[in-house]
């Protein structure tokens, strides 16, 4: 059973980029057609899908945040990370990173514990 | 910015049945994709307890049960516990966005 855990800061300044890492274990990144996706909750709000990368490298994200984003993976470490530029306060949130495969219609099966990030000067 | 849309809360005394709707669009739930249904509680990871609009996934009791028509999809809840007692999210894939869409989220209070 694949784990996945997310990493980074809990404290980011306003204007400042965020960096997050999920490591996955139990199982090798690369092996297996699978997606790696970044979900997050804001405070009192509902879920919302950030992007994904897939084991070739290549990306999707939300329209609405892509201008900020960038999901990357590094295959050595079993991981692959976040960054999430011009942060405010409405980016405050649990982050979740997800697996979900082609197989699977974009079910997300495995799941972080999901890491809260501030965003406060 | 949710582009499926499910009632903010829905209650029901123990052993009741309650459902939770999820309306989209032909972008989304009305399109090949199917629709996933997660259980969220506090400080916890989501968990699938419906999937492909009508599959259980196993360990899920059969007291849920998943549909979908046209737009809209559904999650009932047959013989209500107070372990239900959680947020729920609806979720499908949308052509139009060319990305995953979660529902608004509901509360499930048990009475």
């Amino acid at each position: 059973q694949v784990q996945l855990q997310e990493s980074g800061p809990g404290l980011v300044k306003p204007s400042q980029t965020l960096s997050l890492t999920c490591t996955v274990s139990g199982g090798s990144i690369s092996s297996g057609s699978y997606y790696w996706n970044w979900i997050r909750q804001p405070a009192g709000r509902g879920l919302e899908w950030i992007g994904r990368i897939y084991t070739t490298g290549a990306t999707n994200y939300n329209p609405s945040l892509k201008s900020r984003v960038t999901i990357s993976i590094d295959t050595s470490k079993n991981q692959f990370s976040l960054r999430l530029n011009s942060m405010t306060a409405a980016d405050t949130a649990v982050y979740y990173c997800a697996r979900d495969s082609p197989s699977t219609n974009g079910r997300f099966d495995d799941w972080g514990q999901g890491t809260l990030v501030t965003v406060s000067s | 910015q949710s582009v499926l849309t499910q009632p903010p809360s829905v209650s029901g005394a123990p052993g009741q049945r309650v459902t939770i709707s999820c309306t989209g669009s032909s972008s989304n739930i009305g399109g090949t994709y199917g629709v996933h249904w997660y259980q969220h509680l506090p400080g916890t990871a989501p968990k699938v307890v419906m999937y492909a609009n009508s599959n259980r996934p196993s360990g899920v009791p059969d007291r849920f049960s998943g549909s979908k028509s046209g737009t809209s999809a559904s999650l009932a809840i047959t013989g209500l516990r107070a372990e239900d007692e959680a947020d729920y999210y609806c979720q499908s894939y949308d052509s139009s966005l060319s990305g995953y869409v979660f529902g608004t989220g509901t509360k499930v209070t048990v009475l």
